[in-house]
């Protein structure tokens, strides 16, 4: 089936780092993909789309500036985390629907992401 | 796009069946209906997908009745490693849909 591949699964940095995670399609084209945040004992809330060769569309209340994605190839989206602070961190994990009919939407492993 | 609205927890023991329901009472004619689950620091995993009726596979059934406007999913003999937190959601399945998250499920298996 489908595999979507995030990199790294952990970070920990210090406050004003830059932090780039890296999501890939491994079998499959996506010319779409999501990233999503997940704080301790909440759901996933869904942060932007990512489009290829396209700007990102931002969920309401999500900074575009702080959160930069780049959707530069059919299997590779970026998200980077600029200037990050304590707040940022959280869990964030992306997704893609695999191509053909009635494919599911299937989620990487997420990245564990710690700003000191 | 349509809501879900699930039981914040359920409680169960090994080896009993497992149903939980969701209900989509605005779920459109192409929307479908997935089921995840998820582990603690993991990303949402794939369990089962259906239209309408019954689908079933290797891990679970998904009942759904002919309105649409619930579906449960069915977790045949649970185990300790099931405990896990499910989430039910409607969408089409063209790739430029965004699926929007519940609460979900919080499933605890006893021994």
């Amino acid at each position: 089936g489908a595999v979507v591949s995030q990199h790294p699964s952990r970070v920990i940095c210090k406050s004003g780092t830059s932090v780039k995670i890296e999501c890939r399609s491994l079998d499959f084209q996506a010319t779409t993909m999501f990233w999503y945040r997940q704080f301790p004992k909440q759901s996933l809330m869904l942060m932007a789309t990512s489009n290829e060769g396209s700007k990102a569309t931002y969920e309401q209340g999500v900074e575009k500036d702080k959160f930069l994605i780049n959707h530069a190839s059919l299997t590779l989206s970026t998200l980077t985390v600029t200037s990050a602070h304590p707040e940022d961190s959280s869990f964030y994990i992306c997704s893609a629907r695999g191509t053909g009919p009635d494919q599911p939407q299937h989620f990487g492993d997420g990245t564990r992401l710690s700003i000191l | 796009l349509a809501k879900t609205t699930q039981p914040i927890s359920m409680d169960s023991y090994e080896g009993q069946e497992v149903n939980i329901t969701c209900s989509h009472n605005n779920i459109a004619t192409n929307d479908y209906i997935t089921w995840y689950q998820q582990f603690p620091s993991q990303g949402p995993r794939f369990i089962i997908q259906g239209y309408k009726t019954k689908v079933t596979n290797e891990v679970a059934s998904l009942f759904i009745p002919a309105d649409r406007k619930s579906s449960t999913l069915s977790l045949p003999r649970v185990s300790l490693s099931d405990t896990a937190v499910y989430y039910c959601l409607v969408g089409r399945m063209d790739s430029s849909y965004k699926l929007i998250f519940g609460s979900g499920t919080r499933l605890l298996v006893r021994p």
